[in-house]
Parts: structure tokens; C-alpha cells; sequence
């Protein structure tokens, strides 16, 4: 099956500061998505992105699929930005997600 | 819109016993799964609908049933739970295939 490898699995920043996450992937996707769990378990979409940049207020991401990667950069990080940041893929639209294993995220004040 | 809604929000149960996840959305959509995460892992799949009356086995569907007989809900049955079925269940749903997945808030199950 399709692997998913993120890197750095943690990361520790200092208020203010700018991180790029990075989604390596095996195979060629039909969906990528990144997400945001909080300290509270909460999973939040951030980003639907197979391919192409957007950007949502201090976070942006861009996916090149020919490339199997995608890159999330978090700018002028806070406290609040803490938790694990998950990518996940799937194959065709009708497979489901396949997830890495996220990178866990500190960002101290 | 209430979204993806699981309940129970916590269970105990003990060896042995069964019980019922429930997952239910409002937002008409196709697909919907179900994941399980443990400490140290992302999340693996358990179960997959593409749509009511027709569901698919995940990475780790053993101890686990669902059935898919409307659009909104997609329950996770375990059969005779065991401590190692201890985990954070995720339920999730998206409108059709080149849409993003909705996730629920879980279920912290813990089995003694």
C-alpha cells in the first residue's frame, strides 16, 4: 500500500518563529489533506490540497504531486499552533485516507 | 449542521462485553470511515463506506462490524471487546470522492 512518511516527526519552536512540515508519499494521489489535532484530540481539516498552494491566514501549503510531496509552512508561530499535524492521502477518491504518523509540534512562549 | 457526531464521548467496558460506536452526519454525505488511533501512531482504518449498503474491510477491521443502511450513519460494532481494542476511535465523512474528509470529535474507549 501507499506509504506516508512526515519529517521531522518533532519540532520545538519558540513563539514567533516560522516551520515548514514536510509529506513525503509513495504512490500518486487523488487527495491530500493536512490536519491539525489539538491538545484536546480534536482533528481540524486544514488544507485539501492534491496539488497547487493555498494559503488560510498564517498557514500555507503546497503540494507537488509529480514531486510526491507536500509542504506545510506555519509563519510567526503561537502557542496555540501546538499539537501534531497529520497529512494524509488516498489513491482514487473512492479509497480512503492513509495517514503518517504526524509531526508533534511545541511552540513556547 | 452538527457535522460528524460520535457518542458516547467516553466508555469503559469490560473483557468480554459489546457495544455499539455511533457515528451519524447531516451533511448528506457518501463516504464515511472509521479509524482508530493509538499513542504513539497516526491513524489506521478500521472500516469504509463509499455509500449506504456497501462498506469495505480497512487495515485493522478484526473485532470490529459496521453496516451502512442509510446515508447519515455509520456504526462501529465490537463484538467482545478486548484490552487491546483500548484506543481513540475517529469517525469521518466527505461528500464525494474529490472532496475532504469531515472528522467527528471521538471516542475514548478503554477496555479492562
Amino acid at each position: 500500500g501507499i506509504q506516508v512518511e512526515q519529517s521531522p516527526p518533532d519540532l520545538i519552536l519558540q513563539e514567533g518563529a516560522n516551520s515548514t512540515l514536510r509529506c513525503n508519499f509513495s504512490d500518486s494521489v487523488n487527495n491530500l489533506q493536512w490536519f491539525h489535532q489539538n491538545p484536546w484530540g480534536q482533528l481540524i481539516n486544514l488544507f485539501y490540497i492534491p496539488s497547487g498552494t493555498k494559503q488560510n491566514g498564517r498557514l500555507s501549503a503546497t503540494t507537488v504531486a509529480t514531486e510526491r510531496y507536500s509542504l506545510l509552512y506555519i509563519s510567526s508561530s503561537q502557542t496555540t499552533d501546538s499539537g501534531v499535524y497529520f497529512c494524509a492521502v488516498d489513491l482514487s477518491g473512492n479509497t480512503p485516507l492513509v495517514f503518517g504518523k504526524g509531526t508533534r509540534l511545541s511552540v513556547i512562549a | 449542521n452538527a457535522g460528524v457526531t460520535q457518542t458516547p464521548k467516553f466508555q469503559v467496558l469490560k473483557t468480554g462485553q459489546s457495544m455499539t460506536l455511533q457515528c451519524a452526519q447531516d451533511m448528506n454525505h457518501e463516504y464515511m470511515s472509521w479509524y482508530r488511533q493509538d499513542p504513539g501512531m497516526g491513524l489506521r482504518l478500521i472500516h469504509y463506506s463509499v455509500g449506504a449498503g456497501i462498506t469495505d474491510q480497512g487495515e485493522v477491521p478484526n473485532g470490529y462490524n459496521v453496516s451502512r443502511s442509510t446515508t447519515e450513519d455509520f456504526p462501529l460494532r465490537l463484538l467482545s471487546a478486548a484490552p487491546s481494542q483500548t484506543s481513540v476511535y475517529f469517525c469521518a465523512s466527505k461528500r464525494g470522492a474529490n472532496y475532504g474528509y469531515t472528522f467527528g470529535s471521538g471516542t475514548r474507549l478503554t477496555v479492562v
